[in-house]
């Protein structure tokens, strides 16, 4: 079947040490985003490719980066976590400007 | 800023009752509407998008929407204990690949 992968499903890191979180697709979708969900909390659009194109919303901090090297991986690069990074990790796809596909997410606790 | 608002709940609804959940937005450009529902721990799941004015049925669930007003609204008849969740509203304003999304509204069926 046609997903959104994400890897791992919960992370645990210590409180400045780097963590990366993976997400693929087999959609073939043009669109992927990464989005951060706090408790009780609307999802907060982190990044979003379209195709190679990186958009990066102007309140992300710097702490938080990306990649796409290809149409099916995305990854998110915490290079500092801190304790207010700890959230679900949502990562997204779509094809067209309206749907959006969501993968399991990826739970972090920073330690 | 462009806002989606909703009422965070809870929302208590006797089992096999309708539900009633209501969203409203901020900018007048908005072109398209979308209802996610997501469970504890989980990440979003899409029920249903709407774009032009009016009701859009499926199955158990419509959508209703009247851009005059600014308000969508999702009803869900003959509810059920695993309608229990929160239900998010996202709104897409300029057909760009962004969501601009509510902070949900829990939702408990009760038996």
């Amino acid at each position: 079947d046609a997903m959104v992968i994400q890897n791992p499903r919960y992370q645990v890191t210590q409180f400045g040490k780097p963590v990366t979180l993976s997400c693929s697709q087999t959609l073939n979708h043009n669109v992927m985003y990464w989005y951060q969900q706090k408790s009780s909390q609307a999802p907060k659009l982190l990044f979003h490719y379209y195709d190679k194109d990186f958009n990066n919303e102007a309140d992300t901090p710097d702490n938080f980066q990306s990649r796409r090297p290809n149409t099916s991986f995305c990854f998110l690069d915490i290079r500092s976590p801190g304790l207010g990074d700890a959230a679900m990790y949502l990562c997204a796809t779509s094809r067209d400007p309206n749907e959006q596909f969501f993968g399991p997410g990826t739970r972090l606790t920073v330690l | 800023q462009k806002e989606v608002e909703q009422n965070s709940g809870p929302l208590s609804v006797p089992e096999g009752a309708i539900a009633s959940l209501n969203c409203t937005y901020s900018d007048r450009g908005s072109q398209s509407f979308f209802w996610y529902r997501q469970y504890s721990g989980k990440s979003p799941e899409l029920i249903m998008f709407i774009y032009s004015n009016g009701d859009k049925e499926d199955g158990r669930f419509t959508a209703q929407l009247n851009k005059a007003s600014q308000y969508v609204s999702l009803l869900i008849r003959d509810s059920q204990p695993s309608d229990s969740a929160t239900y998010l509203c996202a709104v897409n304003i300029a057909s760009n690949y962004q969501l601009i999304w509510g902070a949900g509204t829990k939702l408990i069926i009760k038996p």
